[in-house]
């Protein structure tokens, strides 16, 4: 299948680390994406990882891939107020049409 | 400044009318996309075009039409055919079909 599963929702407190988890199904896909939505807003590229890739770092963002159990996590270190949001992971498939399967969504809640 | 402008932000639709969402980019991309959003889904691909006058079905096209006259234009028509029309729509572009999309801050399409 062409699922992307991520857990629905997490809250923390502020300063604390977050960890948003994903699991997908295609062990071709080339690329691995995490996105930010805001309430009523566009989805924004926070970073991705090519398949080949165990670990990215940028700043407070730190991505984690498992390929041998297709796990993919997202840590945001010191979560902030303005880290409240919708996370998307998504994945591009090895095919030549820059399709994108899309998880449903993790809503991280973050409590001052 | 660079980016994808979406509009109008809201818009609203009688029974049996089509109506025409815009996406425009100044970016120089090549690929631009568009998406739908269901409240608590992830978004699934509608159309996409990898180039001037040339655009290519997504997963779930029916019910919509596309064109691509301009590189930095791709407007969305929503037909009278699509039945269940009201969402969250996101344009994307990208400098190709295998690089990592940008999303603008989309349109909400309601029925009146």
């Amino acid at each position: 299948g062409e699922d992307v599963e991520q857990s629905l929702f997490l809250s923390v407190r502020e300063g604390d680390s977050s960890v948003i988890n994903c699991t997908y199904t295609d062990s071709s896909s080339t690329y691995l994406y995490w996105y930010k939505q805001e309430p009523g807003a566009g989805l924004q590229l926070l970073t991705y990882i090519f398949s080949n890739m165990d670990m990215k770092q940028d700043q407070r963002l730190t991505v984690l891939l498992n390929k041998k159990d297709k796990h993919l996590s997202l840590r945001i270190a010191d979560t902030q107020t303005g880290d409240s949001a919708i996370y998307f992971c998504a994945e591009r498939k090895s095919s030549n049409t820059g399709k994108l399967i899309f998880g449903q969504g993790t809503t991280l809640q973050v409590k001052p | 400044d660079g980016g994808i402008t979406q509009s109008p932000k809201y818009l609203f639709r009688k029974e049996g009318q089509n109506v025409t969402l815009s996406c425009e980019q100044n970016l120089n991309h090549d690929a631009m996309y568009w998406y739908r959003q269901d409240p608590g889904q992830g978004l699934r691909l509608i159309y996409y075009s990898q180039i001037v006058n040339d655009f290519q079905k997504g997963d779930i096209a029916e019910g919509y039409s596309v064109s691509r006259e301009k590189k930095e234009s791709f407007p969305l028509t929503v037909t009278s055919a699509q039945k269940n029309p009201t969402a969250f729509y996101l344009c994307a572009s990208s400098p190709g079909l295998d690089q990592p999309q940008h999303f603008g801050d989309g349109t909400r399409l309601s029925i009146l």
